[in-house]
């Protein structure tokens, strides 16, 4: 079946460090890719999405490209800031079954 | 524009009791999703809405059901309620069932089993 594997957390980082969140996936077909953010007490906010391969998603200083080659929806940011501190999910859409497909989810940390 | 409504917030019951979950999708969106978030566990889908028919559901037992009004707002019901159901339920909803839609979360129903 259709799956999403998260790098493992938790990530630490100094205010304006360079982050990266790795993504990788298992599906068939092609499924449209999308990264979501839960801050504490709160449900998920959509980030960003790409529904094809090579498609770059983007929002807030955030980016992940679509690579079908190697399977991957890496999440990157530039400079971080404090309040980027929350749980980060990568999830597909599972196109035959109309459902999310989450990964297990890193928990970021951004120190001042 | 108003997100996805969850009420209640939390919901606090004993085991074998009944619970009843309810979620607003956001104005002129007709899917309306469930998904489990318990501790160590991750996110799992439950079930899935559109247009007042159940469309899919997840691995979870028959007692996990729910139903769509005319107004698509949403319900998730939970009978006999056992331990390992505690957990936040978060609603989604998005403006048609197809896969490239995101799915818009509510801040979700913290369910507490005593």
């Amino acid at each position: 079946g259709n799956s999403v594997t998260q790098m493992e957390g938790p990530v630490t980082l100094s205010e304006e460090a360079f982050l990266t969140i790795n993504c990788t996936y298992t599906a068939t077909g092609y499924p449209s890719l999308f990264w979501y953010v839960q801050y504490p007490g709160e449900g998920l906010q959509l980030l960003l999405k790409a529904t094809k391969a090579d498609d770059k998603g983007s929002n807030k200083g955030f980016e992940a490209t679509y690579r079908k080659e190697t399977t991957s929806f890496h999440l990157e940011k530039g400079s971080v800031q404090v309040s980027d501190s929350a749980v980060y999910f990568c999830a597909l859409s599972d196109r035959g079954a109309q459902k999310l497909v989450f990964g297990q989810g890193t928990r970021l940390t951004i120190n001042p | 524009e108003a997100g996805v409504t969850q009420s209640p917030t939390h919901l606090i019951k004993t085991r074998g009791q009944q619970a009843t979950l309810r979620c607003s999708p956001i104005s002129g969106h007709t899917s309306v999703y469930w998904y489990q978030q318990a501790l160590g566990l991750g996110l799992q889908f439950l079930l899935w809405y559109d247009e007042g028919e159940e469309r899919n559901r997840g691995n979870f037992p028959p007692r996990f059901s729910g139903r769509q009004f005319p107004n698509y707002s949403s319900e998730l019901n939970v009978n006999a309620l056992e331990l390992e159901d505690s957990a936040l339920y978060l609603c989604a909803s998005s403006l048609t069932g197809g896969s490239n839609q995101p799915q818009h979360f509510g801040d979700g129903t913290r369910l507490s089993i005593l």
